[in-house]
């Protein structure tokens, strides 16, 4: 069964600092990933989607992410940070075919002034 | 276009009672999938429906049971509840089944506290 580990349960950083959250996954043939935001006391958001092609992928709000299929890794990347950053940030990846959505636990963001 | 909404936002009930949560589907989207978010935890599969049959289903027991309506809305009906089931439950609708281009839109969700 499809797995999703997301490295970091909390990261804090420094406002207009960089900031990677890191996602792992186990070994597919074909598989479709993503990153959701959440933010305090909402629904999920989709920042970005991998389903094929070029393996950098730009999101809303100035994010990316990069598929590397070697290393089965979809880390999340932004060059600089905001205050409004703050929230909680979920990988999730699904197979080909129809197959349901599996989520990491997390990894909240803390963006300090 | 309207999202995804869900009712009721939050909701209290007490151990054995049963509760039913409602979803909207997107506009233009056949298929919804419920998931269940307990504190701390990312979203776990509960189960799909598309075209009002059921298409799926995680590791959740019986008295978890859902419909979906012709107009693509859908209800999360949970019996005999138990502390556990505390949790966030989100609805997601998307496009048409197991299509390369099925991305999940979700909603805010119905927070249920069992007392």
């Amino acid at each position: 069964a499809q797995s999703v580990t997301q490295l970091d349960s909390q990261v804090p950083v420094f406002e207009e600092a960089p900031v990677e959250l890191r996602c792992n996954y186990s070994s597919s043939v074909s598989v479709y990933l993503f990153w959701y935001v959440q933010y305090p006391n909402q629904g999920l958001q989709l920042l970005l989607k991998y389903l094929s092609g070029s393996t950098l992928v730009k999101g809303i709000n100035g994010f990316e992410a990069e598929f590397n299929k070697s290393q089965t890794s979809f880390h999340l990347r932004k060059p600089s940070v905001h205050i409004s950053d703050t929230a909680e940030y979920f990988c999730a990846v699904r197979n080909s075919g129809n197959t349901p959505l599996v989520f990491g636990k997390g990894t909240r963001l803390s963006v300090i002034a | 276009e309207t999202g995804v909404t869900q009712s009721p936002t939050h909701l209290i009930k007490t151990r054995g009672q049963q509760v039913t949560l409602r979803c909207s589907s997107q506009s233009g989207h056949n298929t919804v999938s419920w998931y269940q978010q307990a504190l701390g935890q990312g979203p776990q599969f509960i189960f799909q429906y598309y075209r009002e049959e059921e298409n799926g289903r995680g590791n959740f027991p019986p008295r978890f049971s859902g419909l979906q309506f012709p107009n693509y809305s859908s209800e999360l009906n949970v019996n005999a509840l138990e502390l556990d089931d505390s949790a966030l439950y989100l609805c997601a609708s998307s496009a048409g089944l197991a299509g390369v281009q099925e991305t999940q839109y979700f909603g805010p969700g119905t927070r249920l506290l069992v007392l």
